[in-house]
């Protein structure tokens, strides 16, 4: 079946990296997402990967797709207290919609 | 500014009672949806649209309903049906079936 994991807390002093991960169980996967939320706020797309790529960057972001471990990863360079929010992973699988399946989020917490 | 509009942000009503939550957006998206969010859990789908007059059920759609008579607008009504209503949700849009989706700010019903 399809499903999502992730560790529930992560804690990174101020100008560390922070590498938050995923695992997924669906190998037919299309894209993988990361969303970010703030408190009381809706979700934020941060960023996604195609299945067929390894590695994607933009800016301080950096993700890593390992297909054969169906494992996947999200790096914040110089991670700032402003990057305090829950951290979600999602996978869109084939099909006839647009059907994300959501972990339960990893909350980052940045302490100076 | 194009966005995602849910109003109210918190909403409060008597067991027994139906609901109705407003999701509106100006991206001109053909496709939306509404998502359930509980502490410490991802999100689950509960309706989508791919287009106008068109919805479908998600993985928990028991006790709720769903229109899709304007491109812009896509409400979901609560029942009393519904066991366990109090929750956030969160409502998005997408260009089509394969673009990312992108969210509103969310509604947090809750239901005494």
């Amino acid at each position: 079946g399809e499903d999502v994991e992730q560790s529930l807390f992560l804690s990174v002093r101020e100008g560390d990296s922070s590498v938050i991960n995923c695992t997924y169980t669906d190998s037919s996967s299309t894209y993988l997402y990361w969303y970010k939320q703030e408190p009381g706020a809706g979700l934020q797309l941060l960023t996604y990967i195609f299945s067929n790529m390894d590695m994607k960057q933009d800016q301080r972001l950096t993700v890593l797709l390992n297909k054969k471990d169906k494992h996947l990863s999200l790096r914040i360079a110089d991670t700032q207290t402003g990057d305090s929010a829950i951290y979600f992973c999602a996978e869109r699988g084939p099909g006839g919609y647009n059907k994300l399946i959501f972990g339960a989020g990893t909350r980052l917490a940045v302490h100076p | 500014d194009g966005g995602i509009t849910q109003s109210p942000k918190y909403l409060f009503r008597k067991e027994g009672q139906n609901v109705t939550l407003s999701c509106e957006q100006n991206l001109n998206h053909d496709a939306m949806y509404w998502y359930r969010q509980d502490p410490g859990q991802g999100l689950r789908l509960i309706y989508y649209s791919q287009i106008v007059n068109d919805f479908q059920k998600g993985d928990i759609a028991e006790g709720y309903s769903v229109s899709r008579e304007k491109k812009e607008s896509f409400p979901l009504t609560v029942t009393s049906a519904q066991k366990n209503p109090t929750a956030f949700y969160l409502c998005a849009s997408s260009w089509d079936r394969n673009s990312p989706l992108h969210f509103g700010n969310g509604t947090r019903l809750t239901v005494t």
